[in-house]
């Protein structure tokens, strides 16, 4: 199965307010990372946690990360209709290979 | 969810020598499948966009030449390494996208050539 679950699968909200996106893993990691995805388009790197880390901010995201839980989390605080779009988180073990999950699809509402 | 076979999972070449990964969505058309690869402590780098029956769309700074992207039908797309030199060794993943609003990862190719 694939490293990486993330939930909810869909997520709602009003602009405005935050969205909280959740991430599981399997196995030992070296490091997690979210990506953005907009319709059509790449991946783009949002924010790397390491696995001694516990949490990292960049502008209105902020991550945290739980290795004796193995989940993490992605808040976007304050959203607007702009950060619609496909998150997802990925996992990479010691020999860098990176695992995805399958993605939280979010919709701001303006 | 949906499935996107990604195949080898690894592979060791010599220098010279070209390599061909496939990407094949197994229960859904993807219309798009995009090509990433992972330097090493890197966050992935969007190497090209693969449509259906039209040439890829590169990313500044990748070679067509060197990775030459086939998206021959709807469930399939390869991306070709040709004369691989050890700077190609990397970790490529591709993805497909389905419907527009959601994108399937394969499981990822280890390239290394020696």
């Amino acid at each position: 199965s694939q490293q990486g679950e993330e939930d909810p699968q869909a997520l709602s909200i009003q602009e405005g307010e935050n969205a909280t996106m959740n991430c599981s893993y399997k196995t030992s990691i070296n490091n997690l990372q979210w990506y953005r995805q907009n319709s059509g388009r790449g991946l783009v790197h949002l924010i790397l946690i390491r696995s001694n880390e516990r949490e990292k901010h960049s502008g209105r995201l902020r991550v945290t990360l739980d290795t004796s839980k193995k989940s993490s989390s992605l808040l976007i605080t304050a959203s607007r209709a702009a950060d619609t779009a496909s998150y997802f988180c990925a996992t990479a073990s010691n020999n860098n290979d990176m695992r995805f999950g399958a993605g939280t699809r979010l919709t701001v509402k303006p | 969810g949906a499935v996107v076979s990604q195949h080898p999972s690894r592979v060791i070449c010599k220098s010279g020598t070209s390599v061909k990964i496939e990407c094949r969505s197994l229960d859904f058309q993807a219309t798009t499948m995009f090509w990433y690869r992972q330097f090493p402590k890197k966050s992935l780098m969007l190497m090209a966009t693969s449509n259906e029956g039209s040439k890829a769309t590169y990313e500044q700074g990748v070679e067509k030449d060197k990775f030459l992207i086939n998206h021959a039908s709807l469930t399939l797309s390869t991306l070709t390494v040709t004369s691989a030199h050890p700077e190609d060794s990397s970790f490529y993943i591709c993805s497909g996208e389905r419907g527009n609003t959601e994108a399937f990862f394969g499981q990822g190719t280890r390239l290394t050539v020696v």
